[in-house]
């Protein structure tokens, strides 16, 4: 079966603190992976796509790698700001599995002030 | 005008009414999904239309009837529905089913009364 797994459920960091959120897949076989952020009761907003070829993207603080031969993601986030607090979603398009993103649970991020 | 509008916002129904949600896309893409979010589960696909075409039911019962007349609407029909259908539901859009990254509009909150 193929599942999408994320750690931890929850974080709570101080403002100012870098931070690594993981994402972990059960099947290398992918298109690719999405990460997305969604604020409580509100829709889901694409934060980065990494292709199955590629390494890594980055997107301004956000940094998000792929080892598919592990089934790793991770999405660091730098100089984290109390306005990141939000969930974390990692999703996976695998290829046996067309147009049907597998989604983890989430990892909600609280930073404080 | 967002990528992926979804209406309404919030919806509260009775068991035995029959209601209607809707979603646009303005991305001139080629599929549409709907996912459904309950509480503490992950995020589940529930439809994909690709060019118009039913491509996926996730094994979705009845009381949920799916309709796409064209490439940037996708129609949401519920009719007697049970409580536990409560949840976020949420539209998606994507340029292929394959390789290529997905779009989420903000969802609609439906309470089943």
């Amino acid at each position: 079966k193929q599942e999408v797994t994320q750690i931890p459920a929850a974080l709570s960091v101080p403002e100012g603190e870098n931070l690594v959120l993981n994402c972990s897949f059960t099947d290398s076989a992918i298109y690719n992976l999405q990460w997305f952020r969604q604020d409580p009761g509100k829709g889901l907003t694409s934060l980065l796509l990494i292709q199955s070829s590629q390494r890594e993207q980055t997107s301004g603080r956000l940094n998000a790698s792929l080892d598919k031969s592990s089934g790793r993601s991770t999405l660091y986030i730098a100089a984290s700001q109390p306005g990141d607090s939000a969930t974390y979603l990692c999703a996976v398009l695998f290829v046996n599995n067309t147009g049907k993103l597998i989604f983890g649970q989430g990892t909600t991020l609280q930073v404080k002030p | 005008e967002t990528g992926v509008t979804q209406t309404p916002r919030h919806l509260v129904m009775g068991m035995t009414n029959k209601k209607s949600l809707k979603c646009e896309q303005h991305l001139g893409h080629n599929a549409m999904y709907w996912y459904k979010q309950s509480a503490k589960k992950p995020l589940e696909l529930m439809f994909v239309y690709n060019f118009k075409e039913q491509t996926e039911n996730n094994s979705v019962p009845s009381r949920f009837s799916p309709e796409c007349p064209n490439s940037s609407h996708l129609f949401l029909h519920l009719h007697t529905l049970q409580p536990e259908d409560s949840a976020l539901y949420l539209c998606a859009s994507s340029q292929a089913t394959r390789n290529t990254e997905a779009f989420f509009g903000q969802g609609t909150r439906l309470t089943v009364v």
